[in-house]
């Protein structure tokens, strides 16, 4: 089993729209849970973090955290063309280990 | 700051050759990372290092070695390079602290294995 799951998509929506992206994880030692986004043949850019249980806003992006159920998300609203983008959750152990999901491609159509 | 800095760019490597990935980042930070994409991938981490002389196997090591002689530099070495590992590699670095640090990456290194 691996790590960290994710939905690879692609996710396509038309500007405007909520977009709701999703990872699930198996070990319990995951303390920090991240998102990253990437630009094309670029590499990639932390976006926002949380750490344990719990939300985090920040302007149109919002992370949420389960941990009993092993379940992260990103929420993005009003969404742009300039969102388009892959966006990859991480986790970190505090042990210096860092591990992606395998990253949702996402387009936003005007 | 140059932040962190991969050579080469771009390679095309014959089946059965060996090369090196070379990464160096001027920030200090103690945590170096290399990672594979394939296409519409996400990253696999290879392997990682949380400080010279330390280094870590990673979810693909097989077909890789790394060394962390310095703060600065974390080389991956492709021994006898196989088609099944074209890919883009990443490197990336981040400093250790009692909350989260972001991991900066490289612009990447795109490798053919023909």
């Amino acid at each position: 089993q691996k790590e960290v799951e994710q939905d690879p998509g692609p996710l396509s929506v038309p500007e405007g729209a909520i977009v709701s992206l999703n990872c699930t994880y198996s070990n319990s030692a995951f303390q920090y849970f991240m998102w990253y986004r990437q630009y094309s043949r670029k590499g990639p850019e932390l976006l926002m973090y949380t750490y344990s249980s719990g939300n985090k806003e920040d302007g149109r992006f919002t992370a949420q955290v389960d941990k009993s159920s092993k379940y992260i998300s990103l929420f993005i609203r009003d969404s742009q063309p300039s969102d388009s983008a892959t966006y990859l959750c991480a986790m970190d152990n505090q042990g210096g280990k860092l591990i992606f999901g395998q990253g949702t491609e996402l387009s936003v159509k005007p | 700051n140059a932040g962190v800095t991969q050579t080469p760019k771009f390679r095309i490597l014959k089946i059965g050759q060996s090369m090196t990935l070379q990464c160096t980042q001027d920030m200090n930070h103690n945590y170096m990372y290399w990672y594979r994409q394939d296409p519409g991938m996400g990253l696999k981490l290879i392997y990682y290092s949380v400080g010279a002389g330390i280094t870590d196997k990673g979810e693909v090591p097989n077909g890789y070695n790394v060394s962390r002689s310095t703060t600065e530099d974390f080389p991956l070495r492709l021994e006898l390079a196989a088609p099944s590992q074209t890919s883009v590699y990443f490197c990336a670095s981040r400093p250790t602290g009692q909350v989260l640090t972001e991991a900066f990456f490289g612009q990447g290194t795109r490798l053919t294995v023909v």
